[in-house]
């Protein structure tokens, strides 16, 4: 069956910490994508990356980076030297190709709340 | 260019009354979701749009959720009659032609039944 999990439900941190979000996840397909998705405080879920699963580089944006590692089904999401504005909750998500019938068929773990402090 | 609006924000109503909650999506995405976060749960798939018609219904929790999207604009999902485990954000999404495109979410509606 496939699954996402975000075994951390909260974490805190001064800013300018580096901080890791994790994410494991479970799936019966060869072909499928990784997604992370931000939730400001205003409500709206953000695009963040996109990873398919023939892709195991990693990926860095800014103070954002990504780690893929298909060997542990993980996509674990770096923030770098962290700020206030990054204070949100972060989705990890999975979609397969073929299973759920259809390609927006996000499978979403349940969050991690992220407090950056001043 | 707009993003995904999703009204209204806010909704409180009482076991048993019928809420309507609308989703006008990105201008010329022809695909729409329906997505659900029950308090304390996963942001879980409700349905997705291609267009006027439903693709992939899977997600609807029972006859008591009615989706539509008329002339493939803008979409509304009915519950009636409410029920407590309703309560939620309702989230919609749209996203354009193309495998795998992005989803990009409304604000989302938060809908408590009491």
């Amino acid at each position: 069956a496939q699954k996402v999990t975000q075994a951390q439900t909260e974490i805190s941190v001064v800013e300018k910490e580096d901080v890791t979000l994790d994410c494991v996840y479970e799936t019966r397909d060869t072909t499928y994508y990784l997604f992370w998705y931000k939730q400001p405080p205003s409500g709206e879920l953000v695009f963040l990356i996109r990873r398919n699963s023939f892709d195991e580089q990693n990926e860095i944006s800014g103070r954002y980076s990504w780690n893929f590692q298909k060997s542990t089904s993980s996509f674990n999401f770096t923030i770098t030297a962290s700020q206030v504005v990054d204070s949100a909750v972060y989705f990890c998500a999975l979609s397969e190709r073929n299973y759920g019938g259809s390609q927006g068929n996000l499978i979403f773990g349940k969050g991690t709340k992220l407090s950056v402090k001043p | 260019e707009a993003g995904v609006t999703q009204f209204p924000s806010h909704s409180v109503i009482e076991k048993g009354q019928t809420v309507t909650l609308r989703c006008d999506p990105i201008s010329g995405h022809d695909n729409l979701y329906w997505y659900r976060r029950v308090m304390g749960k996963e942001i879980k798939f409700l349905l997705h749009f291609v267009k006027e018609s439903k693709q992939d219904e899977s997600g609807m929790p029972n006859n008591r959720f009615l989706a539509e999207r008329t002339g493939g604009t803008y979409s509304t999902l009915k519950v009636q009659p409410a029920e407590l485990e309703d309560s939620g954000v309702y989230f919609c999404a749209s996203s354009q032609e193309g495998v795998w495109s992005p989803l990009h979410f409304g604000n989302g509606t938060r809908l408590t039944v009491t």
